[in-house]
């Protein structure tokens, strides 16, 4: 069974530019989670999709963050305009119902210069 | 609110030895799951193991298993027979009502040879 996919691996941009993630989850997931991970610290949750509906976006800074799951398979999330604080990995996870186990891709590293 | 607290932000073990890493949490939930993630210096998530808090019995996977203390709310996992390969970051983590699987800080585990 393929797992969580993710790209790209890496990014470095500038403050003030914008970047994209995208993420796959595991066939037949209906729930997909996007968590920011700051070095040193445990991934915290930007937001839940449960198929192509939001169930959760409490803590996405919405002013700069955006993410869509289009026919509720793939994911993409978004930042314009970047800061220097939003240097993380960013974590997909997908489960096959909201109160299954999460399985993690292997994350995208973002540096913002 | 959910809580996870991880008080051992790192922790060493001599190969083929035992170590156990603590976990404590809080939740206002009878019925919930607990979850130790592994990731590795490569980053991805790994599942190590999975308490239900409804059975009273203690999971196990191969040299992992838990002891799971529901009155104290405490989670430790004990990994028997270390290797080399065992050496990561482990994460305890909680499940909200709403499946936002809330992390505890990690505890750096090294396995020396």
């Amino acid at each position: 069974e393929a797992g969580v996919a993710q790209s790209p691996r890496y990014k470095i941009i500038e403050k003030r530019q914008s970047v994209a993630f995208w993420c796959n989850p595991i066939s037949g997931h209906a729930t997909l989670y996007w968590y920011q991970q700051i070095l040193g610290q445990g991934p915290k949750l930007l937001i839940q999709f449960q198929n192509n509906g939001v169930v959760d976006d409490s803590q996405l800074p919405k002013d700069r963050f955006s993410a869509e799951r289009l026919k509720g398979v793939d994911s993409t999330l978004k930042i314009q305009p970047a800061k220097l604080e939003d240097s993380a990995v960013y974590l997909c996870a997908s489960s096959l119902t909201g109160a299954d186990t999460q399985y993690f891709g292997p994350g995208t590293r973002l540096t913002v210069l | 609110a959910q809580t996870v607290t991880q008080s051992q932000p790192e922790m060493s073990v001599q190969e083929a030895e035992t170590v156990t890493l603590s976990c404590t949490y809080d939740t206002s939930e009878n019925n919930y799951y607990l979850f130790w993630y592994k990731q590795p210096p490569s980053r991805q998530m790994i599942l190590v193991i999975r308490q239900e808090a409804y059975k009273q019995q203690n999971a196990t996977e191969n040299r992992f298993s838990v002891n799971f203390q529901k009155a104290a709310k405490s989670f430790s996992l004990k990994i028997s027979d270390s290797q080399l390969g065992d050496t990561a970051m482990y994460f305890c983590a909680l499940p909200t009502p709403t499946n936002d699987m809330r992390f505890g800080a990690g505890t750096r585990l090294t396995v020396k040879p």
